[in-house]
């Protein structure tokens, strides 16, 4: 089965930094992602991580470790638009590259206050 | 280029009855993927489409179901509709091979009373 775990909300101040953590415990794993949804509009993708390590890609970075079944994104320069939920989400498809079967976390929403 | 649309964007519908919603991908884009979501479950995968057949299922019962035509179009349809089918359906497009990213649609609502 599948069990992915990420804290329900979370704070932070403009300009600061945040680490938003998901930690899964699964059978099998193809890869994980990262998706932002504003209240009220579709997941937007962020990142996808597949090999262990960190992934950069401006002020979004994301971290992946299989063996812990952990990863993390951070978000630098917090700015106000930043503020919604953020999906962390496990692939578990086995019907061959580029074939996805996502399962989501419940997501954090996070608020960015002045 | 245009956006993975859905039609429609809201429905209202009561118990008992069936619906059908439908997705257009991405152009060029050959695999559609199908989620409900609620406050309660959150994101939860239904099923994905990939050159007209049904490549991966998701944990729901046989009353959802879905299809996909040759231009890649893809409709779900929900038959003996319950309270709680209600919720955001959204679908996802993608290249279907290799790795590329899934673009979501804006969703539609379904509302069963």
């Amino acid at each position: 089965g599948q069990n992915i775990d990420q804290p329900t909300e979370m704070t932070a101040t403009e300009g600061a930094i945040v680490q938003i953590n998901c930690t899964y415990q699964t059978s099998g794993f193809n890869g994980l992602f990262w998706y932002q949804q504003h209240a009220g509009e579709a997941p937007t993708f962020l990142s996808y991580n597949v090999l262990d390590g960190l992934e950069e890609k401006g002020r979004f970075s994301s971290f992946l470790s299989r063996s812990k079944g952990y990863s993390y994104l951070l978000l630098k320069e917090l700015q106000m638009k930043d503020s919604a939920s953020y999906l962390c989400a496990v692939d578990l498809a086995y019907s061959g590259a580029g074939s996805y079967q996502l399962t989501f976390g419940k997501g954090t929403k996070l608020s960015v206050i002045p | 280029k245009a956006g993975v649309t859905q039609t429609p964007r809201y429905l209202i519908k009561t118990r008992g009855q069936q619906v059908t919603l439908s997705c257009s991908p991405i152009s060029g884009h050959r695999s559609v993927s199908w989620y409900q979501q609620t406050p309660g479950q959150g994101l939860q995968f239904l099923f994905e489409y990939f050159s007209e057949t049904q490549r991966n299922k998701g944990n729901f019962p046989g009353r959802f179901s879905g299809r996909q035509f040759s231009n890649s179009r893809s409709e779900m349809n929900v038959s003996t509709l319950e309270l709680g089918d209600s919720a955001l359906y959204l679908c996802a497009s993608s290249l279907g091979t290799g790795v590329g990213e899934q673009y979501f649609g804006p969703g539609t609502r379904l509302t069963v009373t």
